[in-house]
């Protein structure tokens, strides 16, 4: 398994309040990714990261801001959370070694905003 | 999603049948990768076929892919209980961005 560590694996939170999600790797990887995962919209894309201090918007961005300070560190904030917010966010790592690009997925960070 | 669908939504078949699910985008692709997804865990990648290639085997696998009709398939022969899953394509895009649809979820029958 990819060394992937997201925190906290589950959350609960109230409307209005900040959040912020973490996540950790070991593979010295250059791309980090945030997806929120809901019934009947699949997958999405909210932020990547193609290096240290460089992030780019992906498809469901609004609401959300990311960080990456380091090359293994990846945060994702909600700065005042919203029940629309209530989700599964996984981050993922990738990177191009002769095999070509794939992504590996931590194991999800359950968020609950009541 | 902006960036295209699986189909179908829902598969259910009898253990030992093939399973086909397709996949299909709209902007160009650098590749197209599928991958597999157990209830309440992450996606594990299956393979990947590159945008000049039209086919590729992996094991009880074999994808497809028609550039012309921005289209992909991936068959499963000979399918198992085990195989019970969520299965979504990523279109990989330049600058290294993937994204995924929403997925066919494949119920294999004992």
């Amino acid at each position: 398994d990819a060394g992937i560590t997201q925190s906290p694996r589950h959350k609960v939170t109230e409307t209005g309040t900040p959040v912020t999600l973490r996540c950790h790797q070991t593979e010295n990887h250059r791309y980090m990714y945030w997806y929120r995962q809901d019934p009947g919209h699949g997958l999405r894309l909210i932020h990547y990261s193609y290096g240290v201090k460089d992030t780019d918007k992906g498809e469901v961005s609004d609401g959300y801001s990311v960080s990456r300070s380091k090359t293994e560190d990846f945060l994702l904030t909600l700065e005042s959370a919203t029940s629309s917010q209530t989700s599964v966010y996984f981050c993922a790592i990738s990177e191009f070694d002769f095999k070509g690009n794939t992504i590996y997925f931590g194991e999800g960070s359950w968020l609950t905003v009541v | 999603s902006q960036q295209g669908e699986e189909d179908p939504q829902a598969l259910s078949i009898q253990e030992g049948e093939n399973a086909t699910m397709n996949c299909s985008y709209k902007t160009s692709i650098n590749n197209l990768q599928w991958y597999r997804q157990n209830s309440g865990r992450g996606l594990v990648h299956l393979i990947l076929i590159r945008s000049n290639e039209r086919e590729k085997h992996s094991g009880r696998l074999r994808v497809t892919l028609d550039t012309s009709k921005k289209s992909s398939s991936l068959l499963i022969t000979a399918s198992r209980a085990a195989d019970t899953a969520s299965y979504f394509c990523a279109r990989v895009q330049a600058g290294n961005q993937f994204y995924f649809g929403t997925g066919t979820s494949l119920t294999v029958i004992p």
